[in-house]
């Protein structure tokens, strides 16, 4: 099963882009790579998610390596609101064609006035 | 309001005692999932479900039980709940069709098994 790695920690001032890296490099061909956030002890939130092209929408970009072992998440203009521990995660198949998910350890951002 | 609801929300028992936490989703799902959080592990699956009788085994299945009798329901049975459960547990759930399958979060229960 693909696992993933992300530091553990990153800074990003109010207003500047926030570039969150992720690890995969045992991707396989027919894994999806995700990404959500979580705000302190809530539930973890759905960001963006992408296979092989590049994504965005209205929260974040998906930037995925052509090799697919790692890929970014850019926050393009981060706000106070936006510091959170953030997982990149890769859609793994189970038994019998089921799909569990592996979370990695999570960057946690702050986002700094 | 669609949503994924688990109760109870705080928990404290203690060691041995037979212990459920409901999950249960409006959102007509087929995907159902529990993860426990514990510090510096991040989120680990302990169990999901594809649909209804249908059940599989995460990363930390050891020590937990579940079913899946009804669509919307999705409990997490503890037989004999040990300390080292202590823990805060998420159910997650999402629409099985497609390869689009964005995770709906509940708002998580804090277990403490003393």
């Amino acid at each position: 099963d693909a696992k993933t790695t992300q530091p553990t920690s990153m800074d990003c001032a109010e207003g500047r882009a926030a570039n969150l890296p992720c690890n995969h490099s045992t991707i396989s061909g027919n894994e999806y790579v995700y990404w959500y956030r979580q705000i302190h002890s809530q539930g973890p939130q759905y960001i963006i998610h992408g296979l092989k092209n590049n994504e965005t929408n209205e929260m974040a970009s998906l930037i995925i390596t052509e090799d697919r072992k790692s890929s970014t998440l850019i926050l393009p203009h981060a706000t106070l609101r936006d510091t959170a521990v953030y997982y990149c995660i890769v859609r793994a198949a189970g038994a019998s064609g089921t799909y569990k998910y592996i979370f990695g350890t999570g960057t946690r951002l702050k986002v700094l006035a | 309001e669609a949503q994924v609801t688990q109760n109870p929300r705080y928990l404290i028992t203690v060691t041995g005692k037979k212990l459920t936490v409901t999950c249960s989703q409006n959102m007509n799902h087929e995907y159902m999932s529990w993860y426990r959080q514990d510090p510096g592990l991040g989120l680990r699956q302990i169990y999901y479900s594809m649909n209804v009788e249908v059940t599989d085994k995460g990363d930390v299945p050891e020590g937990y039980k579940v079913s899946r009798k009804e669509k919307r329901n999705f409990p997490l049975i503890l037989e004999s709940p040990s300390p080292n459960q202590t823990s805060l547990y998420f159910c997650a759930s999402s629409p099985r069709t497609g390869n689009y399958n964005e995770q709906f979060f509940g708002p998580g229960t804090r277990l403490t098994v003393l």
